[in-house]
């Protein structure tokens, strides 16, 4: 069964503005992955943030970690019309490889102009 | 260095047929992944392997066969198609130590 849910499913905002999307998981990880997927095309890695993390930043990319409530959350700021993708987390368990991801449902963001 | 490859980019299946999806990598990654991407569902782990000759089952594995012969290449083999096994594959890969995926363009497959 899917180990990560997302919210919202989808979300539309205006160029310039931020962007928030959230992760739930059900198990223990290792880490959690956020990935970015343009339409038609594969996933590319975005930011990564271990178990004992609570938050990262990576240019316009914000990721918080909430272990006790099994969730995470993506913040785009200033965002731009090329931001227009659909974004997955992914988890990594405890124990598990790296070769072993369990994805999320994914949020479809639309930016424009 | 090419990345991820996959071939075919499309493919129509009829029911019952068999097929062999490509996945080859030249960035010497020891570990490799099959997913399949349905509407509204993410990504489901198909199989994945963490070096030539090692093999493991993910979430979906029924109706697929992988071999690990090469560090290179990690092929998955559809063994009598069927409907459900419409979507979108993806091929993914970790260097050894790493813990992030490098993904394939993918194969859309359509079975009728």
């Amino acid at each position: 069964s899917q180990q990560g849910e997302e919210d919202p499913q989808a979300l539309s905002i205006q160029e310039g503005e931020n962007a928030t999307m959230n992760c739930s998981y059900k198990t223990s990880i290792n880490n959690l992955q956020w990935y970015r997927q343009n339409s038609g095309r594969g996933l590319v890695h975005l930011i990564l943030i271990r178990s004992n993390e609570r938050e990262k930043h990576s240019g316009r990319l914000r990721v918080t970690l909430d272990t006790s409530k099994k969730s995470s959350s993506l913040l785009i700021t200033a965002s731009r019309a090329a931001d227009t993708a659909s974004y997955f987390c992914a988890t990594s368990q405890s124990g598990g490889t790296a070769s072993k991801l369990t994805f999320g449902t994914g949020t479809r963001l639309q930016v424009t102009l | 260095n090419a990345g991820v490859t996959q071939t075919p980019k499309f493919q129509v299946l009829k029911t019952g047929q068999s097929m062999t999806l490509q996945c080859a990598q030249d960035m010497n990654h020891e570990y490799m992944s099959w997913y399949r991407q349905d509407p509204g569902m993410g990504l489901r782990l198909i199989h994945y392997s963490v070096g030539a000759g090692i093999t493991d089952q993910g979430e979906v594995p029924n109706g697929y066969n992988v071999s690990r012969s090469t560090t290179e290449d990690f092929p998955l083999r559809l063994l009598s198609a069927a409907p459900s096994q419409t979507s979108v594959y993806f091929c993914a890969s970790t260097q050894t130590g790493g813990e992030t995926q490098y993904f394939g363009p993918g194969t859309r497959l359509l079975v009728l």
